[in-house]
Order: structure tokens, then sequence, then C-alpha cells
């Protein structure tokens, strides 16, 4: 069953840091999302990414983040100098279709996120 | 703004044991509202959705019912078994492309 990976699956980092996830959406999906849950948190919307520009993002994703889909398979996050509030759990997820109803999400078993 | 809420884990339950975990939401207009659930060591998984009021969406013998009147999307399972044991993350959509989640229940179920 084609699934999406993402890559590593833990990272520490110092504060201060660049940081890149990286996520491998399922081949055939058009729309691509990052959410992150800190510990004992929501877990929270970042981003959605259609036709090789970003669609939606929240006020989460500030200019530290960026996003990019440099070779038609790889989905990655950056952050740009990371802080120690942005430790947490980032999912990477995809989907087939933007619409409501046929929109499923299919989501990556994350990448811990630790900054020292 | 568009928000859920689920009731807080964890939640031990015996197998064999009825389950609930409640879920409400507040958003604008009428959104799509979602169970995902998350096993150990996995991703997210889509386990039921409903796309509409009074639908019922339901999968691996769990349930949920869209209730409008009361802004609810409760998830049941009638005889919960120890593979069931995992996190249960309530979201809603509103027709954007975000999800908005809740904080996830940890379900224990003990042999």
């Amino acid at each position: 069953e084609p699934e999406v990976t993402q890559t590593p699956s833990h990272q520490v980092t110092q504060m201060g840091q660049e940081v890149i996830l990286r996520c491998v959406p399922i081949s055939n999906h058009l729309y691509f999302y990052w959410y992150r849950q800190i510990l004992g948190q929501k877990v929270e919307f970042l981003v959605s990414f259609y036709n090789n520009e970003i669609s939606e993002k929240s006020e989460i994703f500030d200019d530290q983040f960026s996003v990019e889909r440099p070779d038609g398979s790889n989905f990655t996050l950056k952050i740009r100098s990371t802080k120690l509030e942005d430790s947490a759990m980032y999912f990477c997820a995809s989907s087939f279709s933007g619409r409501v109803n046929t929109g499923e999400l299919f989501f990556g078993e994350g990448s811990r996120l630790t900054v020292l | 703004g568009n928000s859920v809420t689920q009731m807080e884990g964890p939640v031990t339950l015996s197998e064999e044991a009825f389950l609930t975990i409640n879920c409400t939401y507040t958003a604008t207009g009428y959104p799509s509202l979602f169970w995902y659930v998350q096993y150990p060591g996995e991703g997210l998984q889509l386990l039921l959705k409903a796309t509409k009021a009074d639908d019922k969406g339901s999968n691996k013998g769990f349930e949920a019912t869209y209730r409008k009147e009361t802004t609810s999307f409760h998830l049941e399972k009638g005889s919960v078994q120890v593979s069931d044991s995992a996190v249960y993350f309530c979201a809603s959509r509103s027709g954007t492309y975000k999800y908005i989640f809740g904080t996830g229940t940890r379900l224990k179920v003990l042999a």
C-alpha cells in the first residue's frame, strides 16, 4: 500500500541551527501539507502546498519556515534558525484532491525535532 | 475561529468494554468531521469520516455520528480489543486546505 515516508525519524539540533525535514508523499498525490504537534498539545496546521506554491499557511509558519518540492518527489520543510519552541513532532501529509469530500489526508509517521 | 475539543486521556479499558471518546467542534458553516488513529510507531490514519449532519461514519467496529444540534462527533465502539490501543484524533475541515485537530486521546486496552 502506498505511504508517505518521512526522514529523519528523530533529529536533535542546537538552537539557531538550520533543520530540513524531508517527506516523500504518495506518488500521484497533488496536495501536500505539514502539521506539527508539540508534546501534549493539538496537532497544528502549518502549511499546504499545491501546484508548486503555498496555498495556505498558518500564523505559525513565519519567515523562519519554508517549504520546497525540489525534484517532483520530495517535499521538504526547512526551519532556518531553530528555537526551543520548535521542538515538536512534525507530520507530513498528502492528498490526491483538495476537495472536502474526497481529499483524505495520508500522513507520514512523523519526524521528531528536539531543539537544545 | 474553528476548533475541536476532545476528551483528555488516557482512557484505560478492559478488553470487550464499551468505548466512548467525546469530541465537540466549533465552526462557521458545516464542516466535515473525521477521526484519525495513530498506532504506536505509525502515522495518522483516517478511521472514519462524516461530511454532513446526521451522517454516521463507521469502520473497524468504530462509529461516530455527526450531530449538528450538539456540535459533536463522539467516537464509539461496542467492544474494544487490545489491538485498538492507540491515540485517537478528532478533526474538522471547513472548505479550506487545512484540518483542525484536537489534542488526541490515548486509549489503552488491557487484556
